[in-house]
Order: C-alpha cells, then sequence, then structure tokens
C-alpha cells in the first residue's frame, strides 16, 4: 500500500513568488492535514480537508490555503513568499480524521526555502 | 489555547539506559494523546496512542507510555534503549469531539543513543 506522496521534495523560491505543493493521500483516505515545521515552531498545524472541504484552519495568515480534489488529493498554495514562509511543509492523511482512528499518517514533506 | 509541552530539547543515553521523556498538556477537557517518532531521514510516524481505558498504553518497539490526568501528563517510557532508538520524538494532543483533523505538538525531544 503506497503511502503520503507529497511533490515536490525540495524547492527553492525568491521573496514574492508563490508556491503550489501537492499532496497524494493514501488510498481510501478522506481526510488530509497541513502541518508547517521549522526548528523554532515545530509543527505547527495549517489546515485540514475533508472530502473537498475545510474543516478546520489553523492561525496561520491568509496567504497559505489549500483545497482538496474529489479523488482526496489535496495542494497548499503560498502567496506572496516571505523568509519566514522557509520550513518543511508536512502532508498527513487519515481514513476519517485523527478524531476518529487516532493516527495521521505523514509524507516525507515538501521543504520550501524561500531567497 | 491548547498546548503541548516537552521539557527535554535533547537527552544523550548510553545503550541500555532507561528512558522517561516528560509530555504536559493543558486542557481541562477529554483528550487523546499520541507520541509520534521520526528517525533520520525519515517521515514522522505514530509510536503509541491514548484514546480511553487503562491509562498505560504500550506501542511499538518496546515504548510505553502512561497518561495521569491529575499532573495532565503523558511520559513516554523505555526500560532499555538501543542504538536504533535514536530518533526525535514528538508528545502530541487532540481535543476529543473536536477538529478532526487537528493535532498540537509538542516541540520535540531529540533522542541520541550512544553505542
Amino acid at each position: 500500500k503506497a503511502g503520503v506522496t507529497q511533490t515536490p521534495r525540495y524547492l527553492i523560491k525568491t521573496r514574492g513568488q508563490q508556491v503550489t505543493l501537492s499532496c497524494s493521500p493514501i488510498s481510501g483516505h478522506r481526510s488530509v492535514s497541513w502541518y508547517q515545521q521549522t526548528p523554532g515552531q515545530g509543527l505547527q498545524f495549517l489546515f485540514e480537508y475533508f472530502s473537498e472541504t475545510q474543516r478546520n484552519k489553523g492561525n496561520f495568515p491568509g496567504r497559505f490555503s489549500g483545497r482538496q480534489f474529489s479523488n482526496s488529493r489535496s495542494e497548499m498554495n503560498v502567496s506572496t513568499l516571505e523568509l519566514g514562509d522557509s520550513a518543511l511543509y508536512l502532508c498527513a492523511s487519515s481514513p476519517l480524521g485523527v478524531s476518529n482512528t487516532g493516527e495521521l499518517f505523514f509524507g516525507e514533506g515538501s521543504r520550501l526555502t524561500v531567497l | 489555547a491548547q498546548s503541548v509541552s516537552q521539557h527535554n530539547h535533547h537527552v544523550i543515553l548510553s545503550e541500555a539506559a532507561s528512558l522517561e521523556l516528560g509530555c504536559n498538556y493543558s486542557y481541562g477537557g477529554t483528550v487523546n494523546l499520541f507520541w509520534y517518532v521520526q528517525y533520520p531521514g525519515q517521515h514522522l510516524q505514530l509510536l503509541l496512542k491514548y484514546f480511553s481505558g487503562d491509562p498505560l498504553v504500550k506501542g511499538i518497539k518496546g515504548f510505553e507510555a502512561e497518561f495521569i490526568k491529575s499532573k495532565f501528563s503523558f511520559n513516554l517510557r523505555k526500560p532499555s534503549v538501543q542504538w536504533s532508538d535514536t530518533a526525535e520524538y514528538f508528545c502530541a494532543v487532540n481535543d476529543y469531539g473536536g477538529s478532526q483533523g487537528n493535532l498540537i505538538f509538542g516541540k520535540g525531544t531529540k533522542l541520541s543513543v550512544k553505542p
């Protein structure tokens, strides 16, 4: 069974640009969550999608957005990049959500560097 | 707002030593509790979880954790560590019945085991 796949794995952007990251969940999983991981702040929740609807959102500015497609694949977009957006962006999937099953399955992440 | 505190940033042990990593959370209601592990170069994976029932839960690779409600704690233990346990360990909490995809993570504890 394939795991959570994130693309691209590494990318470098400059300030002011935008970026789109992609996540393919485990087959059959309908919930996709995104987290930002930095050395200073640790893992911080961005948002969660379930059946194409955003079900929950963390405390990030509106420059961070996402969506989910009918096949449960998800994308997140960051517009007007800032230096502080440099981070590892993790996608996690679960069948119905962490409160239901108790486990998130994480991808290896997309490492974004903003210059 | 909920928060999770992991008091040890970096723990260094010799093989066969006993391990206890502290985790405290701030939330007065019912919670689900988790420990995740990130081995070098690998993705985050679930080590163990507590939903209800026996407050002493056992996970993979000989790890266990004890939920002490009165102390808002969920400490991770292992009687005898191995070099292969070198990793970063994250405690996380999800409020029961709350947001489905939102785990609040501690900032992690790096464990280095000397052979």
